[in-house]
């Protein structure tokens, strides 16, 4: 079957790094997206990995090994306002899209 | 886990006719459904809450008249994309919300619209 696994929650302090890892076992691959959702409010495009190597974005990077079914969200110089849920998703060979359960990241100052 | 389905997977139709989009939740009653659309590389955008036995809320912004949305029974919600043009193509996803966990979303795996 198709699975997405990431943590479920992780806690981090204000100022620091945090990476949040998303393994996927999907029956092809076109593409893995990162979402962030803040609570009550629909989710918000991050990044969109499909080629092997880290992707930078601001304070956001995303990286991707598609031979190890194997992607991170990584967060530097956290802010408060980055609590929120972050989705992975993956893109099967069918163009479905195969969600994770989402990581809820708490941050404390 | 949570399991939301959706069907079909991938639609093409022509310019003028209806299509009728469902969103089924396989394991779990569902109070609110949510749809959105996506365009590529870009963040989901909501069309609508839809809430079992009630009027679906419709954003700002998006036709209710075009977008028919029934929420008819806790595990089926149906969006309708009435007269489609080709501007209506899109990948169309719906989450779904359990009874008691209002703040977990289960997404669906998504209907890709090519209108010709």
């Amino acid at each position: 079957g198709q699975n997405i696994d990431q943590p479920t929650e992780m806690t981090a302090t204000e100022g620091a790094i945090v990476q949040i890892n998303c393994t996927y076992q999907t029956s092809g691959f076109n593409g893995l997206f990162w979402y962030q959702q803040h609570a009550g409010e629909a989710p918000t495009f991050l990044s969109y990995n499909v080629l092997d190597g880290l992707e930078e974005k601001g304070r956001f990077s995303s990286f991707l090994s598609r031979s190890k079914g194997y992607s991170y969200l990584l967060l530097k110089e956290l802010q408060m306002k980055d609590s929120a849920s972050y989705l992975c998703a993956v893109l099967d060979s069918n163009y479905q899209l195969i969600w994770g359960a989402g990581t809820k990241l708490i941050i404390k100052p | 886990g949570a399991v939301v389905s959706q069907h079909p997977s991938w639609v093409i139709c022509k310019s003028g006719t209806s299509v009728k989009i469902e969103c089924r939740s396989l394991d779990f009653q569902a109070t609110t459904m949510f749809w959105y659309r996506q365009f590529p590389k870009q963040s989901l955008m909501l069309m609508a809450t839809s809430n079992e036995g009630s009027k679906a809320t419709y954003e700002q912004g998006v036709e209710k008249d075009k977008f028919l949305i029934n929420h008819a029974s806790l595990t089926l919600s149906t969006l309708t994309v009435t007269s489609a043009h080709p501007e209506d193509s899109s990948f169309y996803i719906c989450s779904a919300v359990a009874g008691g966990d209002a703040d977990t979303q289960y997404f669906g795996p998504g209907t890709r619209l090519t209108v010709l």
